[in-house]
């Protein structure tokens, strides 16, 4: 079954301890992005990757870290997190074909607390 | 500057009623085109989405979706609502077919 993993569903830490929010699919895509979703903001692009060893900013950068090692993980890094990154967090994943058939497939999503 | 508008934040429909969901784009080119939905508590679904040709979509859950080139456009509809209908919806867009930019989301409540 086609699907993107994100790993853990729910996390709630501390200001300030490092944490890692891992994703992965089984769709061999190259594409990988990782949105955060605010009340009354929508979701909002974090960082993408491209392909292996090819990550960018999206709109909402600050405060994050991605690594693209292997082509079926994407993980999310946070050095030191404040409570303002307490959010819904999803990853995405897409084929970098431009057809028809291109659809991003989304994670469960990671609910995050920071306190 | 490229940006998704959906001017409802809420809607209210009875069950039974039709539904449209507004959602407007200022792209300099005609982008891709998407609707998500995403019940409570749950993560993205994809109801249909529009690259090129035929601007009436059909997707899943039985709605639809237009793209008005000179409205810079692509309005959800459904004829008639179910309360499983209940849920946010997001519209979205993209030029290179995968990196999306979204909407603030509808949020849409059924009333019996």
């Amino acid at each position: 079954e086609a699907q993107v993993t994100q790993n853990p569903r729910y996390l709630i830490t501390v200001t300030g301890k490092k944490l890692t929010v891992t994703c992965s699919q089984n769709m061999n895509h190259e594409y990988m992005s990782w949105y955060r979703q605010d009340p009354g903001l929508g979701l909002r692009q974090i960082y993408y990757s491209m392909n292996v060893e090819v990550t960018d900013k999206g709109d909402v950068p600050e405060g994050y870290k991605v690594s693209r090692k292997e082509k079926r993980n994407f993980p999310l890094i946070l050095e030191s997190p404040s409570p303002n990154q307490t959010s819904l967090y999803f990853c995405a994943s897409s084929s970098a074909r431009r057809d028809k058939n291109t659809e991003a497939f989304f994670g469960q999503g990671t609910r995050l607390t920071v306190v | 500057a490229q940006s998704v508008t959906q001017p409802d934040i809420h809607i209210t429909v009875s069950e039974g009623a039709s539904l449209e969901l507004r959602c407007n784009y200022s792209y300099g080119a005609t982008p891709y085109l998407f609707w998500y939905v995403q019940s409570p508590g749950q993560g993205l679904q994809l109801l249909l989405k529009y690259f090129s040709g035929d601007t009436l979509v059909q997707g899943i859950k039985g709605f639809e979706a237009e793209f008005k080139r000179s409205q810079s456009s692509f309005n959800l509809r459904k004829p008639s609502v179910h309360w499983s209908d209940a849920a946010e919806y997001f519209c979205a867009v993209a030029l290179s077919g995968y990196a999306l930019n979204f909407g603030k989301g509808t949020s849409l409540l059924v009333t019996p």
